[in-house]
C-alpha cells in the first residue's frame, strides 16, 4: 500500500530536550515536505526537499531541521524544542515527474507534539 | 504574495443539506487550485483540483469552479452525508514549478449531524 509514514502519532516532551519524528514514504517520489499545523492558522510549510540531499526552508523553519540522506526518508528534528513548538505536524510527499507541479500531495497521518 | 481565505467555521449541518464553503484566492500568476480534506485522526487527501479557469473539479458528490472573475473556488456538494464530516482545506499552487508555492487555507471544520 501506497502510503507516508509519520512515527510518532503523539509525543510529549520538555522544553530543550531533542526529539526526531521520522518520515518515510514508499512510493519512490522526489518531493518530500514538513507542515505544522495549528487553529486558525493551517497548514505552514517547515522545510521541504526536491530530492536526495536538497533540502529548502519553508515559510516557518525556526527552530527545525531535515535531512535527506536517502529518497524515502525525510526526518525532521527538533534541536532544543520549545513550548511555541507544540502543534500538529504533518509530512508529505509527491511525485515531481511529469507535471508533478500538479500532482497531489500524500500526507502522513500527523504528529501530535507536546512541548511542557 | 498568494493567500487564500476560506470562510470561518464551525459549519454544521443535517444529513441531505445543501454546503457551500467558500475559499477566494489572491495570487500574482496563474494558479491552479485545489481542495484537500482532513478525515478525523488522518492527514490531508486532495479533494478536487482545478488548473484553468472556468474548469470544474468534481469529485464524491463535491464540486468546485475555478472562477477567475471573482477569485474563487467555492466548494459544494448538494446533499451531505454523516460521513463527510471533516476538516475542508482550499489550496493553491502557482503554475511556476517552484516547490514552495503551495498555499493553504486555515481550514473549514464541517459537522454533518444524521
Amino acid at each position: 500500500e501506497a502510503q507516508v509514514t509519520q512515527n510518532p502519532r503523539y509525543l510529549i516532551t520538555v522544553t530543550g530536550k531533542k526529539l526526531t519524528v521520522t518520515c518515510s514514504q514508499n512510493m519512490n517520489h522526489e518531493y518530500m515536505s514538513w507542515y505544522r499545523q495549528d487553529p486558525g492558522l493551517g497548514l505552514r510549510q517547515i522545510y521541504y526537499s526536491m530530492n536526495v540531499e536538497v533540502t529548502d526552508k519553508g515559510d516557518v523553519p525556526e527552530g527545525y531541521k531535515v535531512s535527506r540522506k536517502e529518497k524515502r526518508n525525510f526526518p525532521l528534528i527538533l534541536e532544543s524544542p520549545s513550548p511555541n513548538q507544540t502543534s500538529l505536524y504533518f509530512c508529505a510527499s509527491r511525485d515531481e515527474s511529469g507535471q508533478g507541479w500538479n500532482s497531489p500531495l500524500h500526507f502522513g497521518n500527523g504528529t501530535r507534539l507536546t512541548v511542557t | 504574495g498568494n493567500s487564500v481565505t476560506q470562510m470561518e467555521g464551525p459549519v454544521t449541518l443535517s444529513e441531505e443539506a445543501f454546503l457551500t464553503i467558500n475559499c477566494t484566492y489572491t495570487a500574482t500568476g496563474y494558479p491552479s487550485l485545489f481542495w484537500y480534506v482532513q478525515y478525523p485522526g488522518e492527514g490531508l487527501q486532495l479533494l478536487l483540483k482545478a488548473t484553468k479557469a472556468d474548469d470544474k473539479g468534481s469529485n464524491k458528490g463535491f464540486e468546485a469552479t475555478y472562477r477567475k472573475e471573482t477569485t474563487s473556488f467555492h466548494l459544494e456538494k448538494g446533499s451531505v452525508q454523516v460521513s463527510d464530516s471533516a476538516v475542508y482545506f482550499c489550496a493553491l499552487r502557482l503554475n511556476s514549478g517552484s516547490a514552495r508555492q503551495l498555499t493553504f487555507g486555515s481550514g473549514t471544520q464541517l459537522t454533518v449531524l444524521p
